[in-house]
């Protein structure tokens, strides 16, 4: 079964530079969820889109910023980047068929390190 | 104070015993609740999930949900060398529009000794 994508897998960046994430939600997945997990740290939220519409939002900088587009894949872009930005950054998708009940399925993630 | 608390561990016990995993949590409104594992530099995989009071089992893992004491917990039977992970609760507060994201503790790091 087709699962979260996610590009790249890995990534390393200067500081002050930009990066973008792309992730691909499982086929017929509306919804896109958006973590940081630093390292021994639990994920935390960042941003979540529905039908293209940010649904909600969590703990993201404001250099971040994340769309969704008409194909349902996710983009995050980051700015002026920090060193404190080095993390795992998964995607998670979820369906609007499954009882509300459900989990979602994450990316495998991108892991991103900012030197 | 931390909306998902889980004692971080590590929880260590010998191959064939029950581990238990216990989580709590402060938002009464909450009204589903997860268990995720997550392998070192993996992504978070669901292993249980339970929205009523009691208990859920799926095959070694049984989850139990105490919404009055606000606390989900994780049985793992006949515990493998497999099982070594860190195990992710999470909870989601609001199911009206079934797209709030979820919130997840630090996790319990469990090892499982052959």
């Amino acid at each position: 079964a087709a699962g979260v994508i996610q590009s790249p897998r890995h990534l390393i960046k200067e500081k002050r530079e930009t990066a973008t994430l792309k992730c691909y939600p499982i086929p017929r997945h509306d919804t896109v969820y958006w973590y940081q997990q630093g390292p021994g740290q639990d994920p935390q939220f960042l941003i979540s889109f529905y039908e293209k519409m940010q649904s909600d939002k969590g703990s993201i900088p404001d250099r971040f910023s994340a769309q969704q587009f008409s194909d349902y894949h996710s983009e995050l872009n980051m700015s002026s980047l920090e060193l404190g930005d080095s993390a795992l950054y998964f995607c998670a998708s979820s369906s609007p068929s499954r009882p509300l009940n459900y989990g979602y399925t994450f990316g495998s993630g991108t892991r991103l390190t900012v030197v | 104070q931390k909306e998902v608390e889980q004692n971080s561990g590590p929880l260590s016990v010998p191959e064939g015993a029950i581990a238990s995993l216990n989580c709590t949590y402060s938002d009464r409104g909450s009204q589903s609740f997860f268990w995720y594992r997550q392998y070192s530099g993996k992504s978070p995989e669901l292993i249980m999930f339970i929205y009523s009071n009691g208990d859920k089992e799926d095959g070694r893992f049984t989850a139990q949900l105490n919404k009055a004491s606000q606390y989900v917990s994780l049985l793992i039977r006949d515990s493998q060398p497999s099982d070594s992970a860190t195990y992710l609760c999470a909870v989601r507060s609001r199911v009206d529009t079934g797209r709030r994201a979820l919130t997840f503790g630090s996790g319990t790091r469990l090892q499982v000794q052959p």
